[in-house]
This record gives structure tokens, sequence and C-alpha cells, in this order.
């Protein structure tokens, strides 16, 4: 059964200090695997596919990386409006398989 | 341009009524999913079709559910004789072709059932 683990499930930044989000996964074949921004009320943001190992894709303070079992999203600087949670999904036929997401709260 | 539009975006429901839910793709997508996401949680797959055809319905959770796309555009998820364990936010996504492309959510609809 494909599965996805994020992690952390919540994690709280100072304005600036940079970290990593964890997506890690176990799928049957592998064809693409999303990152999406979600605010409270609102339906997923998309951000980034990927979609071989050693695949990378930038945008702005964001940058995603993908190795054959993760995928990282890396946070540089980050600002207040930087906060949401952040799902990684995987494609391995003919749906999205989510994670339960990664809570990140931006502090000034 | 117009994204993906869900209504309605709030609804309460009492136990026993039966709801539909509809859906409003990005125009020109062929491929369209309902999610459904319980609250702190990823959503979770419900049903796709690739116009009108339902090519998969695997995760409809039970045979309260259905959903429809008959002429390969608007979509509609109907609950009948909702449960308090129906409430949750169901999304719907389109995607330009095949799912492989990216899909592209709508807000929502946030469902009660009391």
């Amino acid at each position: 059964e494909d599965q996805v683990t994020q992690s952390p499930e919540a994690l709280r930044l100072q304005e600036g200090e940079s970290s990593s989000l964890n997506c890690s996964y176990t799928v049957s074949g592998l064809r693409g695997l999303f990152w999406y921004r979600q605010d409270p009320g609102k339906g997923p943001e998309f951000l980034f596919t990927l979609y071989s190992a050693g695949e990378e894709k930038e945008k702005e303070r964001l940058k995603a990386t993908l190795t054959k079992k993760e995928s990282f999203l890396h946070i540089t600087a980050p600002k207040p409006e930087d906060s949401a949670t952040y799902l990684c999904a995987v494609w391995p036929a003919s749906k999205l398989t989510f994670g339960t997401g990664t809570r990140l709260q931006v502090t000034l | 341009g117009a994204g993906v539009s869900q209504s309605p975006r709030y609804k309460v429901a009492k136990r026993g009524q039966d709801v539909a839910l509809r859906c409003d793709p990005i125009s020109g997508h062929v491929s369209l999913f309902w999610y459904q996401q319980a609250l702190g949680q990823g959503p979770e797959f419900l049903t796709y079709f690739q116009n009108e055809a339902q090519l998969d319905k695997s995760g409809l959770p039970s045979d309260r559910f259905f959903a429809e796309r008959p002429e390969g555009s608007v979509s509609t998820l109907k609950i009948q004789r909702t449960q308090q364990e129906d409430s949750a936010v169901y999304l719907c996504a389109s995607s330009l072709v095949s799912g492989k492309e990216t899909q592209y959510f709508g807000p929502g609809t946030r469902l009660l059932v009391l």
C-alpha cells in the first residue's frame, strides 16, 4: 500500500530561520511527487512537481528536492506569510496519496 | 483566470438528509477528482473522472456516496442519508489531461452533519 509520512507534524520558526520539511514515501512505481501549500479554510495550492530522483525545483524562498525514498522542502529565510500547512503527495497511478502535512508557523 | 469553483462553501445537514456538492473545474480540463479531508489530515481520494467516464471510485467510503459528471464538465458529489462521520471538507481538483499533470484544487465544501 502506498504511504506518505511527513515530519515534523508542526514547526515553529522565527523569521529568517531556515529549515527543512521532510516527506518520506513508499510507493509501487513513483510517477511524480507534488508539494502543495494549504492555508486555513482554503484548498491546497500547487507549489512543485518532481518526477525523478535528483531533481530540484525552486520558487522564491522554497526549494524542493527528491531522492528515491524522500523529498525535502527547504525554506530559506522564511517570512510570516510562509505560515501554512505544507502537504506532500505521491502519484503512483490514477490518484494522489497525501501525507498529513507539516503545519509551519513563522513568527517575527 | 477562473480556477476550480465549488458550491456551496458551507453546508449544515441533519443526520439522514441527502446533500449534493457541486464542482466547476477549470475550463478545458479533462480530469476531475474528488477528495475528502478530515480535520488535521491530508486529503483522501474519493473518485476520478476523465471526461464523463468515472474511471476510479475506489475511495468512496460507502454506497451512500455517488458522483457524476454527465457532460464531462461540472461534477456533483451526492451523499445520501448523511451520517456524522461524513462531516469533513470535500475538495474537488481538475487537471488538464491525465492525473499526472498538476491537479488544481477548489476551495472545498465544508460539510457538517448534526
